[in-house]
């Protein structure tokens, strides 16, 4: 079974700091790992995704997102927050290996809030 | 990436009716899901809508439940029946990507029942 964790129900940052919004999963097989943002009324939208490569991955908006195989983590980071970043922010994993049909677990979501 | 629209984008219902959504996408696409996202929650996977064939159900969601249709492979339903206030929920449409690697989701059904 495939799993993610976000450990922080809410993130507080102020404007212009580096943000960081964390996550942690667990899958049998190699995983894929994606960050979803959803604002207020709005569907998911994708932000980035790591598949191989690179622990680094960049994605929209400036955010980018590293992979650490031996922590098992996703943490998003973006080194300059935006007001217009505070969002609900969400993690998931599909494993790769398995290929669970294409099923994504989703984490359980971080509200990211970023004030003046 | 894939355009998707729902309908309705939102709606107040009695207990006991059935709601239908729609979803609606630009592309041809393989791979279609419904997922449900209750207030404050993630979001939960109620099932892979399979063109020509009866959807495949994640456990603890049944057919008689939520009756899901896929005609084509732009086009699917889902109906939530029999409705209760345990079933206000935003019902999201997704659909996998051409690289098979990206899962992009409609603007979601915000369903509140009475």
């Amino acid at each position: 079974a495939q799993s993610v964790a976000q450990p922080e129900d809410q993130v507080n940052v102020a404007e212009g700091n580096p943000l960081t919004v964390k996550c942690t999963y667990s899958v049998s097989g190699n995983p894929y790992l994606f960050w979803y943002v959803q604002y207020p009324n709005r569907g998911l939208q994708f932000l980035l995704k790591y598949i191989t490569g690179d622990n680094l991955v960049k994605g929209s908006y400036g955010f980018e997102a590293e992979f650490n195989k031996s922590q098992t983590s996703f943490h998003l980071k973006k080194p300059s927050a935006l007001v217009s970043d505070s969002a609900l922010y969400f993690c998931a994993v599909r494993d790769g290996v398995t290929g669970g049909g294409n099923k994504l677990t989703f984490g359980t979501g971080t509200q990211l809030k970023v004030e003046l | 990436s894939a355009v998707i629209s729902q309908k309705p984008s939102r709606d107040i219902c009695q207990r006991g009716t059935s709601l239908t959504i729609q979803c609606q996408v630009d592309s041809q696409v393989t791979m279609m899901f419904w997922y449900r996202q209750q207030p404050g929650q993630s979001l939960t996977l109620i099932a892979t809508a399979n063109q020509g064939s009866e959807a495949t159900y994640e456990s603890g969601f049944v057919i008689d439940k939520f009756p899901i249709s896929r005609p084509n492979l732009t086009f699917s339903t889902l109906t939530v029946s029999n409705m209760s206030p345990e079933d206000s929920s935003i019902y999201l449409c997704s659909v996998v990507g051409r690289s098979y690697n990206e899962q992009f989701f409609g603007p979601g059904t915000r369903l509140t029942v009475l």
